[in-house]
């Protein structure tokens, strides 16, 4: 048990589908992170949130466009998207985004396929 | 630029020791991070290393050394349960985390 849940678990979706991710953390953490984990691949970093505030958005496309409505709750909402986006996306969370603790928990990921 | 490597499969004996190296290039140095992903699963947290020197928790040890980018992950008395992935990251000065693409472990009995 990580304090951070993600759902759904899995998801198949056709490019021309819209759908959301969502990501819980039960930890008071005040920042939060998508993550896009490619098989072999090192985690990319797309988004950041700090106190509800997007701090950081690595260049990722429009067909990605997150939500933070509180400090507990995160979203990923899909739209238009190719097969290349078919990967696990990762939630985390940590205390602040510069100050406290700086370790991140992960919650399990979403198994997202495109077809 | 900006790079971290570690190696990409190991292979040890179930009770043995294993060192994971990871060497890094960063602008700026926030501390070193070493997470455990088993497949299917979440990154956990291992360790946090931002002084030299080695961090003993248990069976599982972490080594940095700023002025060579050099740190490593050792595990010792190796169960079958720690057949997982292991994450390399450094955090830089502005606070964004690089990853290493990550060492599958497997361990044999």
């Amino acid at each position: 048990e990580t304090g951070v849940t993600q759902t759904p678990r899995h998801l198949v979706m056709g490019m021309t589908n819209k759908k959301s991710l969502k990501c819980e953390q039960h930890l008071g953490h005040n920042a939060m992170y998508w993550y896009k984990q490619s098989a072999k691949k090192p985690l990319e970093l797309m988004f950041v949130y700090n106190f509800k505030e997007q701090t950081e958005n690595n260049s990722v496309p429009s067909r990605f466009s997150p939500e933070c409505p509180n400090s507990s709750h995160l979203f990923l909402h899909l739209h238009t998207l190719q097969p290349e986006d078919s990967a696990l996306y990762l939630c985390a969370s940590s205390q602040d985004r510069t100050s406290g603790s700086l370790t991140q928990y992960f919650g399990p990921g979403t198994r997202l396929l495109v077809l | 630029g900006q790079n971290i490597d570690q190696p990409t499969e190991m292979t040890a004996t179930e009770g043995a020791i294993v060192q994971i190296n990871c060497t890094y290039q960063t602008s700026g140095f926030n501390g070193l991070f070493w997470y455990q992903q088993h497949a299917g699963e979440a990154p956990t947290f291992l360790s946090y290393n931002v002084l030299d020197g080695l961090e003993e928790k248990g069976r599982f040890s972490s080594f940095l050394s700023r002025s060579k980018g050099y740190s490593y992950l050792l595990l010792k008395e190796l169960q079958m349960k720690d057949s997982a992935s292991y994450l390399c990251s450094v955090m830089r000065s502005n606070y964004q985390l690089i990853w290493g693409a990550g060492t599958k472990l497997i361990i044999k009995p």
